[in-house]
């Protein structure tokens, strides 16, 4: 199936800052998912993106879909402690899940 | 509307065992997935049905079986357990035709000694 890798693995930021988690895949996806994972729960489901170039908000978090639909990218602006989790991408196509980017915030 | 809802929350096996672990489905998602989840890693795709029939597997062997029931509950049963075996078990539910994502249950920790 295709591989999807997430960079970076780990994120540690001041409490105020950006963040950005990057999806790479060497083949075409027809979809990315995005999944948030807090300490101790489960993936919650946060947005699919499936236009070329397409580019979603939700409050501060914005999510793209690159031209080529290889790639993907998360950003937080302005992380609050609340954003603290892990970040998967996923192809719903066959479900298979990036390793994630921790992300730790800072007080 | 209730969620996907899994059983047992934890449980211990000894090694050569077998296990089943249930879930039931999001009212109104006809298809359920089924994901092995160890410390710090990202949910690995164990299988797939959808009309109780298997729809895609992962890279696990055929220990690992599932069943899918007409109200869309699921099991998975795992023979001879291995130690390797300890994880975290997700189900998932959607609708097949949805574009609103998997909703995924809180799992179920097994832990095989």
């Amino acid at each position: 199936g295709q591989q999807v890798m997430q960079i970076p693995q780990y994120q540690h930021v001041q409490e105020g800052e950006d963040f950005t988690t990057y999806c790479n895949s060497s083949t075409t996806l027809s979809n990315i998912q995005w999944y948030k994972q807090r300490p101790g729960g489960h993936p919650v489901f946060l947005i699919q993106l499936v236009k070329s170039g397409e580019v979603k908000k939700q409050k501060r978090l914005t999510f793209q879909f690159g031209e080529a639909k290889k790639n993907s990218s998360l950003h937080i602006t302005a992380t609050q402690t609340t954003d603290v989790g892990t970040y998967f991408c996923a192809h719903n196509n066959d479900m298979r899940f990036g390793a994630g980017t921790r992300l730790t915030v800072k007080p | 509307e209730t969620g996907v809802t899994q059983s047992p929350t934890h449980l211990i096996k000894t090694r050569g065992q077998q296990v089943t672990l249930r879930c039931s489905s999001q009212s109104g998602h006809n298809t359920v997935s089924w994901y092995q989840q160890a410390l710090g890693q990202g949910p690995q795709f164990i299988f797939q049905y959808y009309r109780e029939e298997e729809n895609g597997r992962g890279n696990f062997p055929p220990r690992f079986s599932g069943l899918q029931f007409p109200n869309y509950s699921s099991e998975l049963n795992v023979n001879a357990l291995e130690l390797d075996d300890s994880a975290l078990y997700l189900c998932a539910s959607s609708s097949r035709w949805e574009y609103y994502g998997y909703t995924f249950g809180s799992g179920t920790r097994l832990t095989v000694v």
